[in-house]
């Protein structure tokens, strides 16, 4: 079974500039997160999607950020002007169903603002 | 606000011995927590989990036991193995709602 793909793995920008992450999630998979890492943090989640709706999108700083899940399959994050302090890695991840469990996450995407 | 802390950032251990990492929450609604482990440049990749109904829970060499008066709970991995080498994140979530809030990782160092 493929697992989460993620593009792409790495990516150096200037800060002001516009970056945009792809995620595909396990096929059947409902549910789809998006969770920035912050080096020597735990991975804290921006977005939560259930098929193509968003479920909680309550710590995406809407100003900047912007995700969506057309027709519930992949996503896009999009960071737009990028800061700074947005480098982080950026995990995407699914799972099946609306409860606790078992997330299972890609590879993620390494961002570097300079 | 962080409300899954891990207060060790690393721990060394033999290979053989036993490992204990610890993760301490704060909110009580948590009900449901999980281990994952981190190889550098992959994704976490789920281990363990433990629902608050139970006060531990084995799955081979791995167990977990949760003190939900001391809103406290471990990893115990018997025995190391060089492969366990990894950075662990405890997790926790209510049950009915999959959202996990992670603690910063613990850097498990098994020495051969």
């Amino acid at each position: 079974e493929a697992g989460v793909a993620q593009s792409p793995r790495y990516k150096i920008i200037e800060k002001r500039q516009s970056v945009a992450f792809w995620c595909n999630p396990i096929s059947g998979h409902a549910t789809l997160y998006w969770y920035q890492q912050i080096l020597g943090q735990g991975p804290k989640l921006l977005i939560q999607f259930q098929n193509n709706g968003v479920v909680d999108d309550s710590q995406l700083p809407k100003d900047r950020f912007s995700a969506e899940r057309l027709k519930g399959v992949d996503s896009t994050l999009k960071i737009q002007p990028a800061k700074l302090e947005d480098s982080a890695v950026y995990l995407c991840a699914s799972s099946l169903a609306l409860v606790a469990g078992e997330l299972f996450f890609g590879e993620g995407s390494r961002l570097t603002v300079l | 606000d962080q409300q899954v802390k891990q207060n060790s950032p690393s721990l060394s251990v033999q290979e053989g011995r036993i490992s204990i990492l610890n993760c301490d929450y704060t909110n009580s609604m948590f009900d449901y927590f999980l281990w994952y482990k981190k190889y550098p440049a992959e994704g976490p990749t789920f281990l363990i989990s433990i629902s608050s109904i139970k006060d531990k829970n084995e799955d081979g060499r791995f167990t977990v036991f949760l003190n939900k008066s001391a809103k406290h709970l471990s990893l115990h991995i018997v025995p190391s193995q060089p492969g366990d080498s990894a950075v662990y994140f405890c997790a926790a979530s209510i049950i009915g709602n999959e959202k996990l809030t992670f603690g910063t990782g613990t850097r498990l160092t098994i020495i051969p």
